[in-house]
């Protein structure tokens, strides 16, 4: 069982649909949650960043981190076709020590049509 | 800023071929990262460098693969001799964070072994 798991989708939605985005994982010890956005022949990039449990918001983006269940999430309201792209989660432990790296999930390809 | 800067963006070359693959981080940038995409795996760490010092190379698949840093800013990737399962596209990413955590990546160099 891998670390991270995300399902890889594709996931097609029409444009204006709201979109949910999800990864479980299997290590308590992950404190710091990431979203990156990749493009198709791009590297990822990094969307969205959040600490332990909760919510964030940005535009229309929103991050959600149920650390009791071990499920984060990403919702994307009023989807774009330019949202359309592969969202890879990442996490990891801590950022104080040089020995922990991002676990990253296989990513779910999204594509919003007009 | 002109981002991570990767060379060459596609190589095709014939098994048993010696690859090198180039990498400029974002100057500032104390952390460097070499990656993996693949369809089957996803993003894999292949080494990671902390001021030009190779921290954790576990990720190296094996000893055909050597990677080094001379310096800040510049980073190579070296796979001798090639082989068709090397096929990937490799990602450089960098990050002001001793642990990463916030990686810019660069568009990434496209290997094909035939």
């Amino acid at each position: 069982q891998k670390e991270v798991e995300q399902d890889p989708g594709p996931l097609s939605v029409p444009e204006g649909a709201i979109v949910s985005l999800n990864c479980t994982y299997s290590n308590s010890a992950f404190q710091y949650f990431m979203w990156y956005r990749q493009y198709s022949r791009k590297g990822p990039e990094l969307l969205m960043y959040t600490y332990s449990s909760g919510n964030k918001e940005d535009g229309r983006f929103t991050a959600q981190v149920d650390k009791s269940s071990k499920y984060i999430s990403l919702f994307i309201r009023d989807s774009q076709p330019s949202d359309s792209a592969t969202y890879l989660c990442a996490m990891m432990r801590d950022m104080s020590n040089a020995g922990n790296m991002l676990t990253f999930g296989g990513g779910t390809r999204l594509m919003v049509k007009p | 800023d002109a981002g991570v800067i990767q060379s060459p963006r596609h190589e095709v070359t014939e098994m048993g071929q010696e690859v090198t693959l180039r990498c400029k981080p974002i100057s500032g940038h104390n952390s460097l990262f070499w990656y993996r995409q693949t369809m089957m795996r996803g993003l894999e760490l292949l080494i990671y460098f902390n001021n030009n010092v190779p921290i954790d190379d576990s990720g190296m698949p094996e000893d055909r693969f050597s990677a080094k840093m001379p310096n800040a800013s510049f980073s190579t990737l070296k796979i001798q001799p090639s082989e068709p399962r090397d096929s990937a596209v490799y990602f450089c990413a960098s990050s002001p964070y001793r642990a990463g955590g916030e990686l810019f990546f660069g568009e990434g160099s496209r290997l094909t072994v035939l």
